[in-house]
């Protein structure tokens, strides 16, 4: 059964900082993997969505890699913004459907 | 943009009580899923439906659950008998291709809170 762990479980930096969130996958035959951003009491918001024969993806100030062999997915956000506080979300898309890691939740300070 | 919606946002009910949940999925999508939330948890998938038919269930999903699409813009999510244990944020999410490649959209939840 596919776990998803995502490492750290919370995070609290300055404004502007670079910061990087991490993924982890135990089964390595995933046909994508998506991050999604929550914000309090509301949905997911897609944020990118990584295909298996892909390495990376980027929209804006976001990039997520993936290394399939390893079983690892990153979220590189840069110059971070008060408005990037939220938990982010990684899942993955296996035999078994979508499962998700448990979340990062992300404070970025003014 | 188009987006799914679902209402209601908040559900209280008593336990043993039946509750429907509702889902205007985005329009030209194929492909319906719920997933819950408990309080602190990760989110799961319950259910995906495809031409009026579950096409997967999870271990969650048991005989206490069901979905239907009555017509051609709702999808819903019945628990007959209510536990204290299915209180939680329940997210319909649809797609437009219906592959596993496809980016799935997600509603804003209803929070169900069974006393």
């Amino acid at each position: 059964k596919q776990e998803v762990t995502q490492i750290p479980a919370a995070l609290s930096v300055p404004e502007g900082e670079n910061l990087v969130l991490n993924c982890s996958f135990t089964d390595s035959a995933i046909y994508n993997l998506q991050w999604f951003r929550q914000d309090p009491g509301k949905g997911l918001t897609s944020l990118l969505l990584i295909q298996s024969s892909q390495r990376e993806q980027t929209s804006g100030r976001l990039n997520a890699s993936l290394d399939k062999s390893s079983g690892r997915s990153t979220l590189y956000i840069a110059a971070s913004q008060p408005g990037d506080s939220a938990t982010y979300l990684c899942a993955v898309v296996g035999a078994d459907g979508l499962t998700f890691g448990k979340g990062t939740h992300l404070i970025i300070q003014p | 943009e188009p987006e799914v919606t679902q209402t209601p946002s908040h559900q209280v009910t008593q336990m043993g009580q039946e509750v429907i949940l509702r889902c205007v999925p985005i329009s030209n999508h194929l492909y319906f899923y719920w997933y819950r939330q408990i309080l602190g948890q990760k989110v799961e998938f319950l259910v995906s439906f495809y031409n009026n038919e579950i096409s997967e269930k999870s271990e969650i999903f048991d005989d206490q659950f069901s979905v239907e699409r009555p017509d051609g813009s709702n999808f819903t999510l019945k628990i007959r008998s209510t536990k204290l244990e299915d209180s939680a944020m329940y997210f319909c999410a649809s797609n437009g291709q219906g592959t596993a490649t496809d980016t799935q959209y997600f509603g804003p939840g209803t929070r169900l809170t069974v006393l």
